[in-house]
């Protein structure tokens, strides 16, 4: 089954810590995302990433950082600059130039204390 | 900044009624509007999806209606069930681009 895979669900960490976010795709997508999930705020895009070795900041990427090395993976680092860490984190990735085939990951709650 | 805006934010219907959620576009360069179902502690899905050569498109419940003039699609579910209560988003893209720019949520709980 082709799919996104996101882990781990869940992610304790404590404040000052950097923490990175697992996000792994077979879907042969070329393009990748990072949202960070709110509640009363939606989707809000953080990184993303059209090709292998680049990729774009989107709108709230202060405090975050990503690589993409491999087709199939886009980790997402939560660095210690973030002022507010705590969020529902989404992946997705969709076909280049075909938002119809846009996945979503089942994402990881991540609680800084 | 493209936008999207989505309302209401919540939304609570009897069983077997109309769930109405609306959303209005600025960019006129998007071309693709999907609407998302999300339930709780998962990803968002793909509901269903519409693009502005058409004013509706309809699957088993679910129907976007779409006014290319007024800048607006709203999502309409008929005999709404509790199963349906989960978290609705709208989104947007232009041609081509693959960025999808979401609305900020509906919350819908359909009660007995």
């Amino acid at each position: 089954d082709g799919g996104i895979t996101q882990s781990p669900k869940y992610l304790f960490r404590k404040e000052g810590q950097n923490v990175t976010l697992s996000c792994e795709q077979n879907l042969n997508h070329d393009a990748m995302y990072w949202y960070r999930q709110d509640p009363g705020q939606g989707l809000r895009l953080i990184y993303y990433s059209q090709i292998v070795n680049d990729f774009q900041k989107g709108d709230i990427a202060e405090g975050y950082s990503v690589s993409r090395e491999k087709k199939e993976s886009f980790p997402l680092t939560v660095t210690s600059a973030q002022k507010n860490p705590t969020a529902f984190y989404l992946c997705a990735s969709s076909p280049r130039g075909n938002n119809y085939g846009y996945t979503f990951g089942s994402g990881t709650r991540l609680t800084v204390v | 900044q493209q936008q999207v805006k989505q309302s209401p934010q919540s939304l609570i219907v009897q069983k077997g009624g109309i769930s109405i959620i609306n959303c209005a576009y600025e960019n006129t360069a998007f071309d693709y509007f999907p609407w998302y179902q999300q339930f709780p502690g998962k990803g968002p899905a793909l509901l269903i999806a519409i693009r502005p050569d058409v004013s509706e498109k309809k699957e088993g419940r679910f129907t976007i209606s779409f006014n290319k003039s007024a800048k607006q699609f709203s999502l309409h579910i008929m005999d709404s069930q509790p199963g349906d209560s989960a978290t609705y988003f709208c989104a947007a893209s232009m041609r081509g681009g693959n960025k999808l720019t979401f609305g900020t949520g509906t919350q819908l709980k359909v009660e007995l």
